[in-house]
């Protein structure tokens, strides 16, 4: 069965740092791995998204991501961080071999931005 | 600009009612879902559909069930709502395998007392 873990809650970070948020995921085949973001009261935006070929993949908001298969990580990057930035950020991974297209998500990394 | 559209942004209902929440697509997806949010939990899927008329439980369907009468609305119902049913609900839509592509609605935070 697939699964997802954000192994880190809540994350704080002062405005210009560099972040990273980590997302693990488990499933035996090649996975479609998402990031999503979630600013307070409002839905979940795709940031970026990974099906195939070149393993750094850039997404909106000057977020990337690189999927790495020998590590099961498709970890969430950004150089510099704005305050703005401040949301609660998701990891979800599909699988299409099941049949179906829906989605897994992590339990969430909550981002605080200090300035 | 397509969109997912939730009816209600936040709801207040008492124990035992029958709830409604309406979710509406524009984008002429087959497919549409209804997760709910808690704290620590993140998203977990309660129902979803992948046509009109057709309905699949997901991870924690008990309690809840849906109603897809027409390709762009999807309805969840809590048939007799509980307090452990206060959560957020987001309802999401996609086209078809291997698109994905999820368009979220921004929400229904519903409280029952």
């Amino acid at each position: 069965a697939q699964s997802v873990t954000q192994p880190d809650i809540h994350i704080t970070v002062s405005e210009g740092a560099s972040l990273e948020l980590r997302c693990n995921y488990s499933y035996g085949a090649t996975p479609y791995l998402f990031w999503y973001v979630q600013s307070p009261g409002q839905g979940l935006q795709l940031l970026l998204k990974y099906f195939s070929g070149d393993t750094l993949v850039q997404g909106i908001k000057g977020f990337e991501a690189e999927f790495k298969r020998s590590q099961s990580s498709f970890n969430l990057r950004k150089p510099s961080v704005h305050w703005s930035d401040a949301a609660e950020y998701f990891c979800a991974v599909g699988a299409a071999e099941t049949g179906a297209n829906n989605l897994f998500f992590g339990t969430g990394t909550r981002l605080t931005v200090i300035p | 600009d397509v969109k997912v559209t939730q009816s209600s942004r936040y709801l207040v209902k008492r124990t035992g009612e029958k709830v409604f929440l309406e979710c509406v697509q524009d984008m002429d997806h087959e497919n549409m879902f209804w997760y709910r949010q808690d704290p620590g939990l993140g998203l977990r899927l309660i129902y979803f559909s992948y046509d009109v008329k057709m309905k699949e439980k997901g991870d924690i369907p008990e309690g809840y069930s849906v109603s897809r009468e027409k390709k762009e609305r999807f309805s969840l119902i809590l048939e007799s709502a509980s307090t452990n049913q206060t959560s957020m609900y987001l309802c999401a839509s996609s086209p078809p395998l291997e698109s994905y592509g999820y368009t979220f609605g921004s929400g229904t935070r519903l409280t029952v007392v």
